[in-house]
């Protein structure tokens, strides 16, 4: 199986502040990593997809990149409806599994 | 637009069986794989397994393997999961989410709160 793992666990940032979190992948996924949202009590919601590329409706301070075995979802200007747990994934091979997450909140 | 609805919160002994619902609106559910991803109270997201609506194809993830089905029924547009020999650590909210293939996960259920205790 293909281990996801996400620095930092969690951090916290201010408003308007520039926040980067790292998913990285055990084996090669090639692009095929997506980035999701998940607030208090929320089924999570779609951000990112192959990589980098933003899921309808998704506010264009986020954006993302790389391929293979690392990946950075970056949110510019952080806002207050920024705040929960961001998880990443690879849907490149069974079983499609999800980084451990990474709680962002506002400082 | 698109939808995924799930079933109610259930409540079940160990040992039992529980099968969640998941009812697709505004799309063709044989166009898309349909995935069910489990939360534990205070963890992280954890992939079961996938259907593939138009065949009926599955993939499930070996933790899974052997106590779960996942099955449609395309007549109603409506997804199954059944887990069965129901354990304390089986507790969590269950979402049926749409994707499975190499596609990302992009509608999910509201999911529903399975809770096994004596």
């Amino acid at each position: 199986d293909i281990q996801m793992t996400q620095s930092p666990s969690s951090l916290s940032a201010f408003v308007g502040d520039r926040v980067t979190i790292t998913c990285r992948a055990s084996q090669g996924v090639r692009a095929y990593l997506n980035w999701y949202l998940q607030t208090s009590g929320k089924a999570p919601r779609l951000l990112i997809y192959v990589a980098s590329t933003l899921h309808t409706g998704v506010p264009s301070r986020f954006s993302a990149s790389g391929s293979g075995t690392e990946f950075t979802l970056t949110i510019n200007s952080l806002r207050r409806e920024d705040v929960g747990t961001y998880y990443c994934q690879q849907t490149y091979t069974n079983p499609r599994t999800f980084g451990p997450g990474t709680k962002v909140e506002i400082k | 637009q698109a939808q995924l609805v799930q079933s109610g919160a259930e409540v079940k002994k160990p040992g039992a069986s529980v099968k969640v619902s998941c009812k697709a609106s505004g799309y063709s559910l044989t166009t898309y794989g349909l995935s069910w991803v489990r939360q534990a109270p205070g963890q992280g997201l954890e992939w079961m397994g996938w259907i593939n609506p138009y065949d009926g194809n599955t993939n499930y993830a070996q933790k899974s393997q052997g106590r779960v089905t996942m099955t449609t029924d395309t007549s109603t547009s409506t997804a199954y999961m059944e887990l069965r020999s129901l354990g304390f650590d089986d507790t969590a909210v269950y979402y049926c989410a749409r994707g499975g293939d190499i596609r990302a996960f992009d509608i999910w259920g509201q999911g529903t709160m399975v809770t096994v205790s004596s």
